[in-house]
């Protein structure tokens, strides 16, 4: 079985500049998570998505970022203007609502700096 | 305010040096506590659940176990491919989200 896909792998940019994260949760799955990991913490959720309706928002900074996952599958994640701040590994996760445990299956990461 | 808090922030052992990790929580509404395991460079990848105090799971050198305050992760003679760093997170009854802690950074050296 496939797992949750991600891309770019890495992406640098200047502050002030737009950027787009890419996500394929693992194929059945209908809840999709994007998560921001800041160097030495643990993962932040940003937004959770329940086919293509949105869950859960509110840690997203909206005025700064977006997110949408089309046709229930597939997901990008959009930080325009970037800022320095927003240096992070963004993480996609995937679970199943018919699973008991609804466990949480991660991609590698996107890994984002900002100059 | 629900939190999780990690401790050490750092371990090294030896080689077959044993050690236990630890995770304290305070949550309205604990309906599972995860343990997952993050290499350099990847996202966390699931190694438990444990969802009422007593229970303890088991997978090659690692248990953990669970109390209602908290969680251990043990590991039993440990080798450098155990390196990684360890993140717990609790579960809410009420939305299912996680909410982690920092982690634990474990260094086995050969």
């Amino acid at each position: 079985e496939a797992g949750v896909a991600q891309s770019p792998r890495y992406k640098i940019i200047e502050k002030r500049q737009s950027v787009a994260f890419w996500c394929n949760p693992i194929s059945g799955h209908a809840t999709l998570y994007w998560y921001q990991q800041i160097l030495g913490q643990g993962p932040k959720l940003l937004i959770q998505f329940q086919n293509n309706g949105v869950v859960d928002d509110s840690q997203l900074p909206k005025d700064r970022f977006s997110a949408e996952r089309l046709k229930g599958v597939d997901s990008t994640l959009k930080i325009q203007p970037a800022k320095l701040e927003d240096s992070a590994v963004y993480l996609c996760a995937s679970s199943s609502p018919t699973e008991y445990q609804e466990t949480q299956y991660f991609g590698p990461g996107t890994r984002l700096l900002v100059l | 305010e629900d939190q999780v808090t990690q401790s050490p922030e750092a371990l090294r052992l030896q080689e077959g040096e044993s050690s236990s990790l630890n995770c304290s929580y305070t949550v309205s509404g604990l309906r599972g506590l995860f343990w997952y395991r993050q290499d350099p460079g990847k996202g966390p990848e699931f190694l438990f659940t444990l969802y009422s105090a007593g229970e303890e799971k088991e997978k090659e050198r690692l248990k953990a176990t669970l109390t209602k305050k908290e969680s251990f992760l043990h590991i039993t003679a440990p080798k450098p491919e155990d390196s990684a760093t360890y993140l717990c997170a609790v579960q809410r009854r009420s939305n299912y989200q996680l909410i982690w802690g920092a982690g634990t950074k474990l260094i086995i050296k050969p």
